[in-house]
């Protein structure tokens, strides 16, 4: 059964802590990307990779670490420097980081912060 | 500044009625717009991807348009089905930008149908 998968799909910290969602997918796709979704707003881009052992920061990447060790993993890390980092957040992955391909997004996992 | 403008921000229609979703964008270099559906609490399910040459793209009751010299793309839904209540995303993506394609999300547009 081929997809992306997010675990868990709720997640809640106290804050200070620093927490990592997971981000598996076994596509054998090269790029990978994390979203954060908040109520009223568009997809905001945190980070994304375009190949193992290589990512990039997107646009609101303050408070946030990556690892890509794995072509099929892709941990986003919520540190204690995110302000606000209740949110849904999003995985993605697509074949290339190019033209037209197709992103295939996760569940989803909603992280609050208390 | 990239933006994407949709519109309405919600709507409701009655189950077999047809409807039309708006995007509006300024991204620069036009790369790709993609339509995505998104059921609550749920990821983005892809409908469907356009580049600059083409200017309309199905997919079943879906319909997509591109007007890439006015910036403005259209969604329209054939027959609604309960099952289409969802949030409708426009995503333009501009690049390459230093090997990579950025894309910018709209805010969605909230579906509603009833029976």
């Amino acid at each position: 059964d081929g997809g992306i998968t997010q675990s868990p799909k709720y997640l809640f910290r106290k804050e200070g802590q620093n927490v990592t969602l997971s981000c598996e997918q076994n596509l054998n796709h090269d790029a990978m990307y994390w979203y954060r979704q908040d109520p009223g707003q568009g997809l905001r881009l945190i980070y994304y990779s375009q190949i193992v052992n290589d990512f990039q920061k997107g646009d609101i990447a303050e408070g946030y670490s990556v690892s890509r060790e794995k072509k099929e993993s892709f941990p986003l890390t919520v540190t204690s420097a995110q302000k606000n980092p209740t949110a849904f957040y999003l995985c993605a992955s697509s074949i290339a980081d190019g033209l037209a391909y197709e992103q295939y997004f996760g569940p989803g996992t909603r992280l609050t912060v208390t | 500044k990239n933006q994407v403008e949709q519109s309405p921000q919600s709507l409701i229609i009655l189950e077999g009625k047809n409807c039309t979703l708006q995007c509006n964008y300024t991204v620069s270099p036009f790369s790709n717009l993609r339509w995505y559906k998104q059921d609550t609490g749920r990821g983005p399910v892809s409908l469907t991807i356009m580049t600059f040459s083409e200017n309309t793209k199905s997919n079943g009751r879906y319909t997509a348009t591109l007007d890439a010299d006015t910036k403005q793309s259209s969604l329209h839904i054939t027959a609604s089905q309960l099952s289409d209540s969802a949030s409708y995303i426009c995503v333009v993506s501009a690049g390459p930008a230093g090997g990579s394609y950025i894309p910018t999300f709209g805010r969605g547009t909230s579906l509603i149908v009833h029976p």
